[in-house]
């Protein structure tokens, strides 16, 4: 179990660019979780998947942006016509889906818009 | 809108005291309540959850949760300077997702 992972670490795109980032979460995680953080506060809500079913978006998810997960594995989040207000940390966690379990972060991917 | 609140601090003790870190959130159905650690940089690492009133004890660390006040918080026991780090407060309603205080930055003084 290698925990959650995210790709790429790092990304610095110019204003208007298109950006993906990537989310493979622990093996037998159902559910995933992607989290924005800024400087000085907390990771906010963007969406949710259970399997391949995206349940819930956040207000914050503007229609710049999308996120998938096919096959319930690994997601994806693009972001279309970056902002300098994207910049952030972008978060991925995943839980199990049997009750309420802890979510597990990965070392999530850091934007910066130019 | 649920709200988690925390004292940003930054909060300082001596190395070998207790640090004692608060939260409150405001919507009384939720039902799990999480404590994270985060180095700057770093993403937030899970320590201690918590899912009825009482005290929950693991380690150094013990979290206490008084649902009747809407109050969760974070011993630290025997404070060490690797413990220096932002501690956030989640709080979770079934199986959504986790609403986050600010955090509370924690410096640990050799």
């Amino acid at each position: 179990d290698t925990g959650v992972s995210q790709d790429p670490r790092h990304k610095i795109t110019k204003r208007g660019q298109n950006v993906t980032f990537r989310c493979d979460p622990i093996s037998e995680h159902n559910r995933l979780y992607w989290y924005r953080q800024t400087l000085g506060q907390g990771p906010e809500f963007l969406t949710y998947f259970q399997n391949e079913a995206q349940l819930e978006k956040s207000r914050l998810l503007s229609d710049r942006f999308s996120a998938e997960r096919p096959k319930g594995s690994f997601s994806t989040l693009e972001i279309q016509r970056t902002e300098q207000g994207d910049s952030a940390m972008y978060l991925c966690a995943s839980s199990l889906a049997i009750g309420v379990s802890p979510q597990y972060f990965g070392a999530g991917t850091r934007l910066s818009v130019l | 809108q649920k709200e988690v609140e925390q004292n940003s601090g930054p909060l300082s003790v001596p190395e070998g005291a207790i640090a004692s870190l608060n939260c409150t959130y405001s919507d009384r159905v939720s039902q799990s309540f999480f404590w994270y650690r985060q180095y700057s940089g770093k993403s937030p690492e899970l320590i201690m959850s918590i899912y009825s009133n009482g005290d929950k004890e693991d380690g150094r660390f013990t979290a206490q949760l008084n649902k009747a006040s809407q109050y969760v918080s974070l011993l630290i026991r025997d404070s060490q300077p690797s413990d220096s780090a932002t501690y956030l407060c989640a709080v979770q309603t079934g199986a959504n997702n986790l609403f986050f205080g600010t955090g509370t930055r924690l410096t640990v003084i050799p």
